[in-house]
């Protein structure tokens, strides 16, 4: 069964620190991972998307890394900011047989940076 | 990239009645889906809305209960009918230019059955 497990469930952190958030995952066929982030009452949007190939995906502050071996994933926030906390969700698709692709998402680590 | 409108964006529902969620993409889409997310809980796919034909309906979740339309490209309405405060959730469109490409969201909608 294709599984995402992320964690902390939950970070507290000050301003201007650094976090690094954690994804394990159990998908088959592996196709691609994408970091997600979502703010309160709003839609996940995409961060980063990492295929097999690719070990290591920066965007801005965010950089994201995957051991395709060990079917690890992580987030790491430099400097964070108070508008970076938001539920970060860790998502993976498998390729089906036929073409189409599934994803499964994990169940988002929560991140509240205090001033 | 693709601009998803969704509404309402809330809504407190008697339970027993029913809601239908609206969802509209600035451009043509393949493909869109209907996510729903528990508090707490990771997104959970409800189905595959399907442009001119009946929607792909996961495990779990079947037509009577969450009728899907979608009458074109970029357009899809998703309804929770006869709903109970198990219904309670937040509900979240979604749609992809292509297969493998990144999924955009709605806003979701904030649904409480009383």
């Amino acid at each position: 069964k294709n599984q995402v497990e992320q964690s902390p469930q939950s970070l507290i952190i000050l301003e201007g620190k650094n976090c690094t958030l954690q994804c394990n995952y159990t998908v088959s066929p592996f196709s691609n991972l994408r970091w997600y982030k979502q703010d309160t009452g709003r839609g996940p949007v995409s961060l980063t998307i990492m295929t097999f190939s690719e070990n290591t995906k920066s965007n801005g502050r965010y950089t994201a890394t995957l051991d395709a071996d060990t079917k690890q994933s992580s987030l790491h926030i430099t400097a964070s900011q108070l508008s970076d906390s938001a539920s970060y969700i860790c998502v993976v698709s498998a390729k089906k047989p036929g073409g189409s692709y599934i994803p499964t998402f994990g169940r988002g680590t929560s991140l509240i940076v205090h001033p | 990239s693709a601009v998803i409108s969704q509404k309402p964006s809330r809504d407190i529902c008697q339970r027993g009645t029913s809601l239908t969620i609206q969802c509209q993409v600035d451009s043509q889409v393949t493909m869109m889906f209907w996510y729903r997310q528990q508090p707490g809980q990771s997104l959970t796919l409800i189905a595959t809305a399907n442009q001119g034909s009946e929607a792909t309906y996961e495990s779990g979740f079947v037509i009577d209960k969450f009728p899907i339309s979608r009458p074109n490209l970029t357009f899809s309405t998703l309804t929770v009918s006869n709903m109970s405060p198990e219904d309670s959730s937040i509900y979240l469109c979604s749609a992809r230019l292509g297969m493998n490409t990144e999924a955009f969201f709605g806003q979701g909608t904030r649904l409480t059955v009383v």
